[in-house]
């Protein structure tokens, strides 16, 4: 299996609070991603990195912010938490955006209440 | 924006039947994944289709993509219930990896 954890795996939040959610590689992968799942949206980019303090937006990406300080770690906050952001969060890391196969951590199910 | 669409979004069918879903677009992609994802899991790599008209074979699997490199299929033959799963087609678009909404199979004993 590759080596990419994401942490919490599970957490449940009040509206208006900080998150951060973390995902770490072993890997060496340069590409990191940052997807939520919904039911009836499928997979869903909200911002992905080329490279250590080089990320862009994707599709979803109001309401979140990320950082990669370092090639393992790529971290998806979001400022103040909403209802609208209860999803499955899944990290994804491949070796370019072009055709190489992406692996996927086994994600984070976020509840904001 | 590049799409990805997926068809059919739900499959049911009974233990020994074959079925095609397809993935389709608009815009030309460099190349197509297929990607199985079980409840609780995150996607997994079944195939990537790179050469226009290539056919691929894994198993009982078959993933075919088109001249135009704009569409792909995948065709089971004989399912298994083993095979029940969400499938997504994903592909490169601009620095990013975009996926389908996919298509939830569900094969009944």
């Amino acid at each position: 299996d590759a080596g990419i954890t994401q942490s919490p795996r599970h957490k449940v939040t009040e509206t208006g609070t900080p998150v951060t959610l973390r995902c770490h590689q072993t890997e060496n992968h340069r590409y990191m991603y940052w997807y939520r799942q919904d039911p009836g949206h499928g997979l869903r980019l909200i911002h992905y990195s080329y490279g250590v303090k080089d990320t862009d937006k994707g599709e979803v990406s109001d309401g979140y912010s990320v950082s990669r300080s370092k090639t393992e770690d790529f971290l998806l906050t979001l400022e103040s938490a909403t209802s609208s952001q209860t999803s499955v969060y899944f990290c994804a890391i491949s070796w370019d955006s072009r055709g190489t196969e992406a692996f996927f951590g086994q994600g984070t199910r976020l509840t904001v209440v | 924006t590049q799409l990805l669409e997926q068809s059919p979004q739900f499959l049911s069918i009974q233990e020994g039947e074959n079925l095609t879903v397809y993935c389709n677009s608009s815009s030309v992609f460099s190349s197509l994944q297929w990607y199985r994802q079980e409840p609780g899991e995150g996607p997994v790599l079944l195939v990537t289709v790179v050469t226009g008209g290539e056919v691929k074979k894994l198993k009982r699997l078959t993933f075919q993509f088109g001249d135009a490199r704009k569409d792909s299929s995948l065709h089971i033959t004989a399912a298994q219930p083993g095979d029940t799963g969400l499938y997504l087609c994903a592909g490169g678009s601009q620095g990013n990896l975009i996926f389908g909404k996919g298509t939830k199979l569900s094969v009944k004993p």
